[in-house]
């Protein structure tokens, strides 16, 4: 069974520039997890879909940050404009429904420096 | 809502000897409790998890025991072996909702 894909590994900004991560889930998992993890610290929720529905972006910056899953399986997270504090790792993690304990499987993530 | 301590942060101990990890969980009403072990640059990956119907589980060197009652779950690892040295964190999930909350991390170090 292939994992939950990442892209870019790695991607180094400028404060104020914009961003954009790819993650594709395993396949058949309706449910995609996006999440902050800052040097040192546990990963951060920022937001959920089940399939192309959000389920909670409390924790999300929408003033800079988006994400969009349109056709229920791959999603895009977008930063717009960076901030220094925006560096971290950025995990996307997938599981086959959400509605019981399901495990959450998370992909490579992908490490943002913002300068 | 939910909020997850882990402690200790760092955690040094000789290989063969066994090491625990503890968290507490603020929400009465998590139902889930998840660890993953992650290795530096890598991905999380889910070692072992509990439910709350269940007090203990163990998978070969690796057992969890959940106290509901006083709202903590400990990660016991025994025989400890240089490639246990990673990043283990806790997690917890409340009954109606889906998220995890995770614990700060405890840093393991297994010397040989």
């Amino acid at each position: 069974e292939a994992g939950v894909a990442q892209s870019p590994r790695y991607k180094i900004i400028e404060k104020r520039q914009s961003v954009a991560f790819w993650c594709n889930p395993i396949s058949g998992h309706a449910t995609l997890y996006w999440y902050q993890q800052i040097l040192g610290q546990g990963p951060k929720l920022l937001i959920q879909f089940q399939n192309n529905g959000v389920v909670d972006d409390s924790q999300l910056p929408k003033d800079r940050f988006s994400a969009e899953r349109l056709k229920g399986v791959d999603s895009t997270l977008k930063i717009q404009p960076a901030k220094l504090e925006d560096s971290a790792v950025y995990l996307c993690a997938s599981s086959y429904s959400g509605g019981t304990p399901d495990t959450q499987y998370f992909g490579p993530g992908t490490r943002l420096t913002v300068l | 809502g939910e909020n997850v301590e882990q402690h200790p942060s760092t955690l040094s101990v000789q290989e063969g000897d066994s090491a625990v990890i503890k968290c507490t969980y603020s929400d009465s009403a998590s139902n889930y409790f998840p660890w993953y072990k992650q290795e530096l640059g890598k991905r999380p990956q889910l070692i072992i998890d509990i439910r709350s119907n269940v007090g203990e589980k163990k998978d070969q060197r690796i057992a969890v025991t959940l106290n509901k009652t006083a709202k903590h779950f400990s990660l016991h690892i025994t025989e400890t072996q240089p490639e246990d040295s990673a990043v283990y964190f806790c997690a917890a999930r409340s009954l109606g909702a889906d998220k995890l909350i995770f614990g700060t991390g405890t840093r393991l170090q297994v010397f040989p």
